[in-house]
């Protein structure tokens, strides 16, 4: 059974700088692994997706990492915004069907 | 990306009235789509996963009469809560592949409040 864990728990910085969620996932046959964001109330937003085949995959101020052998992922956010405040999710498919979501990284960007 | 919709995007109800949610694909087509349930603070649990054309798959601890899930065309699947009370009070958030795209990418829609009296 898939089992994913994100650390950390919430997150507050300073507006300008850089930082890094981190996503583990217990089983590495996975086919892709897939980071949303979440605002308050709201549904989910696709960050970035990466095959398994690739080891990282960029998209403006975000780039997101995938080591399949260690079960790791890591999304990184460069130069942070007050706007950047949300939840951070990660997910990788559990079988052929089902997402997996680890419990997410709440986020705060202080201006 | 592709977008998905749902509506309504709150909805307040009686205990033991019957709430239908919609998930529309709007500019894809979706053979499958997926339906969670998120408590707060708490991440997405899948309820269901519904085909089109056939009958959905529920998960563990998700009751089928309760929960019923109908997928009738390419682009449209219906959650309806029966006999709703407190405890279904949640957030429901439906999601999508599309077909076209063999990606894997899931869309999601904008989520569903259901808050039972």
């Amino acid at each position: 059974k898939q089992e994913v864990t994100q650390i950390p728990a919430a997150l507050s910085v300073p507006e300008g700088e850089n930082l890094v969620l981190n996503c583990s996932f217990t089983d590495s046959a996975i086919y892709n692994l897939q980071w949303f964001r979440q605002d308050p109330g709201k549904g989910l937003t696709s960050l970035l997706l990466i095959q398994s085949s690739q080891r990282e995959q960029t998209s403006g101020r975000l780039n997101a990492s995938l080591d399949k052998s260690s079960g790791r992922s890591t999304l990184y956010i460069a130069a942070s915004q007050p706007g950047d405040s949300a939840t951070y999710l990660c997910a990788v498919p559990q079988g052929a069907q089902k997402l997996v979501f680890g419990q997410g990284t709440r986020l705060t960007i202080n201006p | 990306g592709a977008v998905v919709s749902q509506h309504p995007s709150r909805v307040i109800c009686k205990s033991g009235t019957s709430v239908k949610i919609e998930c529309r694909s709007l500019d894809f087509q979706a053979t499958t789509m997926f339906w969670y349930r998120q408590f707060p603070k708490q991440s997405l649990m899948l309820m269901a996963t519904s085909n089109e054309g056939s009958k959905a798959t529920y998960e563990q601890g998700v009751e089928k009469d309760k929960f019923l899930i109908n997928h009738a065309s390419l682009t449209l699947s219906t959650l309806t809560v029966t006999s709703a009370h407190p405890e279904d009070s949640s957030f429901y958030i439906c999601s999508a592949r599309d077909l076209a795209v063999n990606t894997g990418e899931l869309f999601f829609g904008e989520g569903s409040r259901l808050t039972v009296l």
